[in-house]
């Protein structure tokens, strides 16, 4: 089941630069999209969220891009800092009516942030 | 800030024992998950909780799983008859639709619990 899927699981960026992080999904009944930073032995930390009806989200450094037709999402932090080295994790789901959308998560992108 | 926490953080058990892992979600959230881990492989869905009763599940949630929230705080995931294949880190989530009827779907994680099935 390749639903979400991160093709680079590594990304190394200098601090300062932009770091890029790619996310493509087949299912088109997916409406909602969030990226999670995770630590080693640590759970999933919520980064920032993007909805189907809009196609950019922009919180602080963090900015996510949605590209519906191409089935695709960005996530972009600009200035990069080495604190946000960590696994990146893409999610997606698609909300039923009174029930909890389950998150199908792809395979994570590890970033290293170099000083 | 309020946060899902989990217990315990690791927990070893014999193969065939049976464990409860616990989860204490975010106090207003109405929606609670269990997910897991496998060392090196994507976060697994494993079910949803919702009103009391689960709302969806995958295929590996099988006979030998179960949730339960005996109380008003507490949401906990038992395996019956442990695995080997059952060694991950589970973790729970919790997420909120909102009072205004707004939906807000972000799910927020607890920092899992080791499982180590021997």
């Amino acid at each position: 089941d390749q639903q979400v899927k991160q093709n680079s699981p590594s990304l190394s960026v200098q601090e300062g630069r932009i770091s890029i992080l790619n996310c493509d999904y087949t299912n088109s009944m997916f409406d909602y999209f969030l990226w999670y930073k995770k630590y080693p032995a640590e759970g999933p930390t919520f980064l920032i969220s993007i909805s189907s009806i809009k196609d950019k989200n922009e919180d602080g450094r963090f900015t996510v891009f949605l590209n519906k037709s191409a089935k695709h999402l960005s996530l972009h932090i600009v200035p990069s800092q080495p604190g946000d080295s960590a696994v990146y994790f893409c999610a997606a789901s698609a909300m039923i009516y009174n029930q909890g959308g389950k998150l199908i998560f792809g395979q994570g992108t590890e970033l290293s942030v170099k000083p | 800030e309020p946060e899902v926490t989990q217990t315990p953080s690791h927990q070893v058990t014999q193969m065939g024992q049976e464990v409860i892992l616990r989860c204490v979600p975010i106090s207003n959230h109405l929606y609670f998950y269990w997910y897991r881990q496998i060392l090196g492989q994507k976060v697994e869905f494993l079910v949803s909780f919702y009103n009391n009763e689960i709302s969806e599940k995958s295929e590996i949630f099988d006979d030998q799983f179960s949730v339960e929230r005996p109380d008003g705080s507490n949401f906990t995931l038992k395996i019956r008859s442990t695995k080997l294949e059952d060694s991950a880190m589970y973790f729970c989530a919790s997420s909120d639709r909102g009072g205004s009827g707004k939906r807000t779907d972000t799910q927020y994680f607890g920092p899992g619990t080791r499982l180590t099935v021997l």
